[in-house]
């Protein structure tokens, strides 16, 4: 059973601060990570997607990948209220489709 | 393109009631997918269809859910009857020809509150 762990929150940060969003996976072979946002009462929408190991930079958003230790992580600068929201990890390989976490409750205050 | 179209937005009904959802994907997508999303569960798949084939049904509860997709652009999610712990909100997402891990794209989904 491919399992994608992310920490519930939820995670407080001020506005302004880095906030880092991490995400653990448990198939090896997993070749393909999205980071989805989804605001309260909406759908998720993808922000990012990652398919090697090192940063990958869209504006404020940082997806890092780190395949070796089976984690991805998303950090988002210079955070803002608007960035408040659920970030929900997505993780797969070819030909199979993507296992989604439980998500993230991030709070950005003023 | 209008993105995935979902109805109803919301969906009242009394327990024991046939609900029906409906779902339009995004022109060209070869894939369509059911979840469920609850604040105890998470994000849930039901079932997903490739060129409108039922693929994988191992996330539908049981007997009471069904799922048809008779065209390329419609699909429909039918709970009969329904029940009180079917309350949840149903997004039905599409996504493209590249491959079943490619990304998927969302509807605004179905609020389902059963009475």
């Amino acid at each position: 059973q491919k399992e994608v762990e992310q920490n519930s929150g939820p995670l407080s940060v001020p506005e302004g601060a880095i906030a880092s969003l991490n995400c653990t996976y448990s198939d090896r072979g997993s070749q393909s990570f999205f980071w989805y946002r989804q605001y309260s009462g909406k759908s998720p929408e993808l922000i990012m997607s990652i398919y090697s190991n090192g940063d990958k930079e869209d504006g404020r958003f940082t997806a890092q990948l780190n395949k070796a230790s089976q984690y991805v992580s998303l950090l988002i600068r210079d955070s803002q209220p608007s960035d408040s929201a659920t970030y929900l990890c997505a993780v797969t390989r070819l030909g199979y489709i993507p296992t989604f976490g439980r998500g993230t409750s991030l709070i950005v205050h003023p | 393109d209008a993105g995935v179209i979902q109805s109803p937005r919301h969906e009242v009904t009394e327990m024991g009631q046939e609900v029906t959802l409906r779902c339009k994907p995004i022109s060209g997508h070869d894939y369509l997918f059911w979840y469920r999303q609850t604040m105890m569960r998470g994000l849930e798949l039901l079932i997903y269809f490739n060129n409108n084939v039922p693929i994988d049904d191992s996330g539908m509860p049981e007997d009471r859910f069904s799922a048809k997709m008779p065209n390329a652009s419609f699909s429909t999610l039918k709970i009969q009857p329904s029940e009180p712990r079917d309350s949840a909100v149903y997004f039905c997402a599409s996504s493209g020809a590249g491959g079943a891990e490619e990304t998927q794209y969302f509807g605004p989904g179905t609020r389902l509150l059963v009475l």
